[in-house]
């Protein structure tokens, strides 16, 4: 089975700085996606970064960018000139590519405070 | 379109009762998702439909829980007879086949059982 390994539960950065949160996953799969969700409270989690195994490039989108490095199964999100809106749990999650399986694993989370 | 919508926000409920939530997921959307997320805890995964089918369960759910999605529009979780270990947030999520499968999760229904 897979899983997902948060192994920051909290982290903080101050605002205009930036930060990494970790994730590693275990699975004997070599095609798969990974996601880094936001869920900010009391509001709907949504999709930040997703990555395909099968690309080596590390995805970005504007200020949120990843390091993937598959054959140590991990997963960072790097958040530059962080924002008092990026305040929020992260959730790093997992789904296998293979067909009729749309799961996603999720990790514990980590929740990421941002001070003025 | 307002996004995947969750009924109710919130829900308490004494210990033996049965309870439905519903989800409205975004309109051309084909594939729903039902998810549990306990305190501390990433959301879980319950079940999946693809239209109105329901294509994969989970052990999570177990027989006090049953969905369906008629007509492939919204979706129902009714869990019978409601105990303690079910409190949890509910979430729905819902994604278009073809557009990168990207699923977009509703606000949830927080479910108290007391």
């Amino acid at each position: 089975a897979q899983t997902v390994t948060q192994s920051q539960p909290e982290m903080s950065v101050q605002e205009a700085e930036t930060v990494t949160l970790s994730c590693t996953y275990d699975t004997s799969e070599s095609d798969y996606y990974l996601f880094w969700y936001k869920q900010p409270p009391s509001r709907q989690m949504i999709l930040v970064i997703r990555q395909e195994a099968y690309k080596q490039q590390n995805a970005t989108e504007n200020r949120f960018s990843v390091n993937f490095q598959k054959a140590a199964k991990s997963f960072s999100l790097k958040i530059s000139d962080s924002q008092l809106g990026d305040a929020a749990m992260y959730f790093c999650a997992y789904r296998w590519t293979g067909a009729g399986s749309y799961q996603l694993t999720f990790g514990k989370g980590t929740k990421l405070s941002v001070i003025p | 379109d307002t996004g995947v919508s969750q009924d109710p926000r919130h829900k308490i409920t004494k210990r033996g009762q049965n309870v439905t939530f519903r989800c409205d997921p975004i309109s051309e959307h084909n594939r729903l998702y039902w998810y549990r997320q306990t305190l501390g805890q990433g959301p879980e995964f319950l079940t999946y439909f693809q239209n109105e089918a329901q294509l994969e369960k989970s052990r999570l759910l177990s027989d006090r829980f049953s969905a369906e999605r008629p007509k492939g529009s919204f979706s129902t979780l009714e869990i019978q007879r409601t105990e303690q270990g079910d409190s949890a947030m509910y979430l729905c999520a819902s994604s278009l086949v073809f557009d990168r499968d990207e699923a977009f999760f509703g606000q949830g229904t927080r479910l108290t059982v007391v």
